[in-house]
């Protein structure tokens, strides 16, 4: 597709339950970020892939997240033992080029009850 | 650290009128600035962006905003509204190249008519 996509769009889950996001890049983009939109807090960083560095984890908010970049292009985003307080939209955006603007795909809507 | 403040966090505009969202940034570098919008259960849409050069920039939908260093500002504006412009709308700073984009907590447009 000409867009970033994410999957699921929605996901409900248990409090303890460990979930995976997963972000489709554009093609060819090399940058991929991860930002959360939580009410009350706004869109906050979470951690950032370029090309083969190592990945800028300082958004993460505790050892129970974690993603990866297979290949360059996919990106999966893991939260083990939800909490209720990870309920939020997590957003993927991608960069073709240093000085483009990102792209956000539609989000995923993260419910933990 | 950087910081992004829309100090509006709702305004409501009448269909036809004038519109300006505020931003204000703190940057310690020079600022790229972007304005995003959001509509309802959809990923961020790129209005405008600047980098350097003329300070006045023209964006998409009609939308114009203004880099003022000396106020530290980027503010939005769009001559006269419509009502499909109801929408969330979001500054953000970032610096040069690839970077992580610090967001404001956003200003939420009621278009009345």
């Amino acid at each position: 597709g000409a867009g970033v996509s994410q999957s699921p769009s929605n996901k409900v889950t248990e409090k303890g339950k460990d979930v995976e996001l997963r972000c489709d890049p554009i093609s060819g983009h090399t940058a991929l970020y991860w930002y959360r939109q939580s009410l009350g807090q706004g869109l906050e960083f979470l951690i950032y892939f370029q090309g083969n560095s190592a990945p800028d984890k300082s958004g993460l908010p505790s050892d129970r997240f974690s993603a990866e970049r297979t290949g360059g292009s996919v990106s999966t985003l893991t939260i083990q033992r939800t909490q209720q307080e990870d309920s939020a939209v997590y957003l993927c955006a991608t960069q073709g080029a240093a000085y483009n603007e990102q792209f956000f795909g539609p989000g995923t809507r993260l419910t933990v009850l | 650290a950087q910081s992004v403040t829309q100090p509006d966090i709702h305004i409501t505009v009448s269909e036809g009128a004038s519109l300006e969202l505020r931003c204000n940034y703190s940057y310690g570098a020079t600022p790229y600035l972007f304005w995003y919008v959001q509509s309802p259960g959809q990923g961020l849409q790129l209005l405008l962006k600047y980098f350097s050069g003329d300070t006045l920039v023209q964006g998409i939908k009609g939308f114009e905003a203004e880099f003022k260093r000396s106020q530290s500002s980027f503010n939005l504006r769009k001559p006269s509204v419509h009502w499909s412009d109801a929408a969330e709308y979001f500054c953000a700073v970032g610096s040069s190249g690839y970077s992580t984009l610090t967001f404001g907590k956003g200003t939420m447009l009621l278009v009345s008519p």
